[in-house]
């Protein structure tokens, strides 16, 4: 099985501050297409997950322009630009190139 | 609007059976890869398993921990997904949500597995 790393497991961000959070596969993401399919998802507190980026870099309809995502590989990288107050939750990366499909352990964000 | 709506979930004991559902709205129901996603208590998100549209003969993968006791199916005349589940084990007590993966999840329903 592909095992998602997550760094950091926490942060604290002061609000109008940048916040990245890091994602490693132990086994490259490129598909046989040539897409890499490596999600990162946001479970606010009490909520289900909401998608924020598919196919490594791609915003999903409707989530703010201060997230982005890039990568390749095996290395991936979510970036927050300027944290709000409602970017609070559990940051997850996910990869569905190989099954079993497989998520990172969560990153908690936190607003100082 | 897309909505996924789960049901069924409750308190069952273990070696017990339970039948989770997911009412599909908003979308294509027909054409869509359905997935199960469970996040147990102060654990992160687990893939439990999958099932690929008609066109792609309704083929299901799982999960190492569910394979065999878990199955997927779905009525797409009624825009429905379900998870059977069977043999039900303590560590299988979490939330459990529907999703496309790519886009929309539903609000989850919570199965504990309890004597």
């Amino acid at each position: 099985d592909i095992v998602m790393t997550q760094t950091p497991l926490s942060l604290s961000v002061t609000p109008g501050q940048p916040a990245s959070i890091s994602c490693k596969s132990t086994q490259s993401l490129l598909a046989s297409d040539g897409k890499t399919y490596l999600f990162w998802y946001l479970q606010k507190p009490g909520q289900s997950p909401q998608v924020l980026i598919y196919d490594t870099s791609n915003r999903f309809s409707g989530v703010p322009d201060r997230f982005s995502g890039s990568g390749s590989g095996t290395d991936f990288t979510l970036k927050i630009s300027r944290v709000e107050a409602e970017d609070v939750g559990i940051y997850y990366c996910m990869q569905h190139t190989h099954l079993p499909v497989t998520f990172g352990q969560g990153t908690r964000l936190e607003i100082k | 609007e897309v909505q996924l709506v789960e049901s069924g979930g409750g308190l069952v004991e273990p070696g017990g059976s339970l039948r989770l559902s997911c009412a599909a709205s908003g979308f294509t129901f027909t054409d869509a890869w359905m997935t199960w996603v469970r996040r147990a208590p102060g654990k992160g998100l687990e893939w439990v398993g999958r099932i690929k549209s008609k066109t792609y003969g309704e083929t299901t993968d799982f999960a190492a921990p569910v394979k065999g006791r878990f199955s997927i199916s779905r009525d797409d005349s009624k825009n429905t997904l379900y998870l059977q589940m069977n043999s039900l084990k303590i560590e299988d007590t979490a939330v459990y949500y529907c999703t496309t993966i790519r886009s929309s999840w539903g609000q989850g329903t919570l199965v504990t597995v309890s004597s």
